[in-house]
């Protein structure tokens, strides 16, 4: 079962910061938190991952609550082509591979 | 180009037939993984080779078989499916062991079992 809970749904306006939550209540101190995004009829795409630190890149920011048990994907200038399936994923370690868990993640549409 | 590279991208089956999906990385990474996803459902996860060993099946029916004759390629061997088969397949790879390395997925083959 997937470690994460995150909303449905979401919405925001182009242009704006679209603020996706996960809460990952269970998770254990070795654990990486992934995000990824898929848009219809397309594999997922890696977005950012990270442990403790806020992590940016050039797409996005994460932002992770002290305890871990939950985190923010932000996106400083939502676009229309943003508009796609967002996933949260605790990354589970096995002895020689990892695994990434997927849920129902959150359907963010940017509206114009 | 997301450096996994799947085909076919679609494919129409009879339940009698017998056909195999592809998967082929160019990232150089040692592990790979087969997803699948069905309308209106998350990923689940089928298997997993790692270091071309079979460490992870998840309880996934026998009229699927895998092979993973390399790092860089890798089969989903399909007979006697059913029409509830249909789904999306994907195929994703990574670097085991490094903590910073993520899954990249193809785009995976829409299969249609008739």
């Amino acid at each position: 079962d997937a470690k994460t809970t995150q909303p449905t749904s979401m919405d925001c306006a182009e242009g704006r910061a679209a603020n996706l939550p996960c809460n990952h209540s269970t998770i254990s101190g070795n654990e990486y938190v992934y995000w990824y995004r898929q848009i219809h009829s397309q594999g997922p795409q890696y977005i950012i991952h990270g442990l403790k630190n806020n992590e940016t890149n050039e797409m996005a920011s994460l932002i992770i609550t002290e305890d871990r048990k939950s985190s923010t994907l932000i996106l400083p200038h939502a676009t229309l082509r943003d508009t796609a399936v967002y996933y949260c994923i605790v990354r589970v370690d096995e002895d020689s591979s990892y695994k990434l868990i997927f849920g129902s993640g959150t359907r963010l549409l940017v509206r114009p | 180009e997301t450096g996994v590279t799947q085909t076919p991208r679609h494919l129409v089956m009879g339940m009698t037939n017998k056909k195999s999906l592809k998967c082929e990385q160019h990232l150089g990474h040692n592990a790979m993984y087969w997803y699948k996803q069905s309308a209106k459902k998350p990923l689940e996860l089928m298997f997993v080779y790692s270091l071309e060993e079979r460490v992870e099946n998840n309880s996934v029916p026998s009229r699927f078989s895998p092979e993973c004759p390399n790092s860089s390629h890798l089969f989903l061997h399909l007979h006697t499916l059913q029409p509830e088969d249909s789904a999306l397949y994907l195929c994703a790879s990574s670097q085991v062991l490094s903590y910073n390395s993520p899954l990249h997925f193809g785009n995976g083959t829409r299969l249609t079992v008739t």
